[in-house]
């Protein structure tokens, strides 16, 4: 059974600050890892989307890698904003279909 | 190019009704997946379909809860006899295939009074 867990919960940062948000998962045969972003009260947006046979994306001042072989994934946003702060949600997908959530990191962006 | 739409967005019942939230996918997809969000939780798997075709139930409580994706409509998921610990946000996704990445819908908030 995939676990999908996101460290820290919470984290806040200064404008302008890189920073990185971890998830890893227990099951290595993924097939796929999305990052999606919720911001409160709404529905969520997909940011970028990792097939197992790729090591990262980019998008824009976001990037998204995958090691499966360690069970982890990080999305980097670069030059961080105010209208960044938001809810970032990682999910592993299988092959049958399911995806499996973690709970979420909340990011604030102090300006 | 509509995204994945969900009605209603609010929906407030009595205990004891039936719920009943309705979801369209995005054009093109055919394969339609329902999550539940428990305040403050993380989203959980319900239910994975295809037309006329439940693929994947393991996340739906055994009694009460029932979902469905017909030939033409909607994919509908019905709650019966409602409780106040069914209030949450029901989040419908589709994608293009199995495997593929999940286009979300903006959710319909259930409140049991």
């Amino acid at each position: 059974k995939q676990e999908v867990t996101q460290i820290p919960a919470a984290l806040s940062v200064p404008e302008g600050e890189n920073l990185v948000l971890n998830c890893s998962f227990t099951d290595s045969a993924i097939y796929n890892l999305q990052w999606f972003r919720q911001d409160p009260g709404k529905g969520l947006t997909s940011l970028l989307l990792i097939q197992s046979s790729q090591r990262e994306q980019t998008s824009g001042r976001l990037n998204a890698s995958l090691d499966k072989s360690s069970g982890r994934s990080t999305l980097y946003i670069a030059a961080s904003q105010p209208g960044d702060s938001a809810t970032y949600l990682c999910a592993g997908g299988t092959n049958a279909g399911k995806s499996t959530f973690g709970d979420g990191t909340t990011l604030t962006v102090k300006p | 190019n509509a995204g994945v739409m969900q009605n209603p967005r609010h929906l407030v019942r009595r205990r004891g009704q039936e719920a009943r939230l309705r979801c369209s996918p995005m054009k093109g997809h055919s394969h339609v997946y329902w999550y539940r969000q428990l305040p403050e939780e993380g989203l959980k798997f319900m239910v994975y379909l295809q037309k006329e075709n439940i693929i994947d139930e393991s996340g739906m409580p055994k009694e009460r809860f029932s979902a469905e994706f017909p030939k033409e409509g909607p994919s509908i998921l019905r709650i019966q006899q409602v409780v106040r610990g069914d209030s949450a946000a029901y989040f419908c996704a589709s994608s293009v295939g199995t495997g593929d990445g999940y286009t979300f819908g903006s959710g319909t908030r259930l409140t049991v009074v």
